[in-house]
């Protein structure tokens, strides 16, 4: 089945940087591939989500990338700010169905 | 906020009693999906539902058991409480028939912890 990891497990940065979280993935048939951010007892949500026939996707400040070939997708997050603060999961499915999660990580937006 | 609605939020049980959470949808999605979330380990699949009576076993199945007797309702039953089950469970719902949208949503969470 699927597996799925994700990187850094833990990211500190200062307000105004950019924060970086990679993932890859195991099964060369998965073809969607979402983000969420947790916040600190809340539900997970979705923040962007990209599938295997585009490379790149942008939503204001977020971005995610898709290297097929590699197995790997990356969030990229441009001047962070303190309520950037949160945990984001990756993850990965076919067509959206029993997806599989990142383990997880915490990121901090030090001001 | 989205349709789903997870019922208890909190509850706390002793071993070897059974206990059943509760995911509610008023969204009509066909598909219902139940997770735990541990440090460290993310989100795990227990049972998933594809549709009425349509289930079927997740990464971490054992000691589960789920039912889905109407649309709207999808049951996750713990049949005799185990401290490893303690966790936070998570519902989420989802219908990648309509339209381009993959995205799951999820349920509030509940958080279990078993003495």
């Amino acid at each position: 089945g699927e597996n799925v990891e994700q990187h850094p497990s833990t990211l500190s940065v200062q307000e105004g940087d950019s924060a970086v979280i990679k993932c890859t993935y195991s099964d060369s048939a998965s073809n969607y591939f979402p983000w969420y951010k947790q916040e600190l007892g809340k539900r997970p949500q979705l923040i962007i989500d990209i599938r295997s026939n585009v490379g790149e996707k942008k939503d204001q400040r977020i971005a995610v990338t898709l290297n097929k070939t590699a197995k790997h997708f990356s969030l990229h997050i441009t001047e962070t700010q303190p309520e950037d603060s949160a945990v984001y999961f990756c993850a990965a499915s076919i067509n959206g169905n029993k997806l599989v999660f990142g383990a997880g990580t915490i990121l901090r937006v030090k001001s | 906020d989205a349709g789903i609605t997870q019922s208890p939020r909190h509850k706390v049980t002793e071993t070897g009693t059974p206990v059943t959470l509760r995911c509610h949808q008023t969204e009509n999605h066909r598909y219902m999906y139940w997770y735990r979330q541990d440090p460290g380990h993310g989100l795990r699949l227990i049972h998933y539902s594809y549709g009425v009576k349509d289930t079927d076993k997740g990464e971490v199945s054992d000691g589960y058991s789920v039912s889905r007797s109407k649309t709207e309702d999808f049951l996750l039953t713990l049949e005799s409480a185990t401290s490893s089950q303690t966790s936070v469970y998570f519902c989420a719902i989802s219908d990648p028939a309509r339209g381009y949208n993959y995205g799951y949503t999820f349920g509030s969470g509940t958080r279990l912890t078993v003495v």
